[in-house]
């Protein structure tokens, strides 16, 4: 089945520093790539949809330059954490979906990074 | 509004089949029932996604009522492994998949 990895899969920052995340499908093209956040005893939030080759468009509530997007290509996304504070500790998963397949089950999900900003 | 209603947490013993329920009273003619489910600190996984047909995969079953209003997820045989947050999701095929609180099933040995 279609993979979808992150990395770092844990990061600790210092506060005002940035951190960046990568998504990557694995063995599949994605246009689209989405990024969750997940505080604790949460549900996943939505933040933003990324589209390759175009900018990304942020939920409501969601700081775009704070929280910057890249889908440079088919099969990577990158979420950067800008001047990181500790409200920023969270679970950060990120989403593909298959262009072949873009119906049906075709979002797939990365195992997720675990943030912590001290 | 939310799009589905599902219980905050139900209980199964280990070995037996676990029903969850979900509602969804408003779903349009073109979004289809999803289910995930989340194990803790890991990401979603993909459990079964169906229109208006019952569905079964390697997984678990889906049952939709016909008025297509509500759908039972079935793990037919809960292990202490199927412990996790279980989200009902109802969207059109391209949409993204907005989360809603789901249920949290324990499986108890």
């Amino acid at each position: 089945g279609a993979v979808v990895s992150q990395h770092p899969s844990w990061v600790i920052c210092k506060s005002g520093t940035s951190v960046k995340i990568e998504c990557r499908s694995l063995d599949f093209q994605a246009t689209t790539m989405f990024w969750y956040r997940q505080f604790p005893k949460q549900s996943l939030m939505l933040m933003a949809t990324s589209n390759e080759g175009s900018k990304a468009t942020y939920e409501q509530g969601v700081e775009k330059d704070k929280f910057l997007i890249n889908h440079a290509s088919l099969t990577l996304s990158t979420l950067t954490v800008t001047s990181a504070h500790p409200e920023d500790s969270s679970f950060y998963i990120c989403s593909a979906r298959d262009r072949e397949l873009a119906g049906g089950r075709g979002q797939y999900f990365g195992p997720g990074t675990r943030l912590t900003v001290t | 509004d939310a799009k589905t209603t599902q219980p905050t947490s139900m209980d199964c013993a280990e070995g037996r089949a676990a029903n969850l329920p979900c509602n969804h009273s408003t779903i349009s003619g073109n979004e289809y029932v999803y289910w995930y489910r989340q194990i803790h600190s890991q990401g979603p996984q993909y459990i079964i996604h169906g229109l208006k047909n019952n569905e079964t995969n390697e997984m678990a079953s889906l049952i939709i009522t016909e008025d297509r209003k509500s759908s039972t997820l079935i793990l037919p045989h809960a292990t202490l492994r199927d412990t996790a947050v279980y989200y009902c999701i109802v969207k059109a095929s391209y949409d993204k998949v907005i989360f809603g609180p789901g249920t949290s099933l324990s499986v108890i040995p």
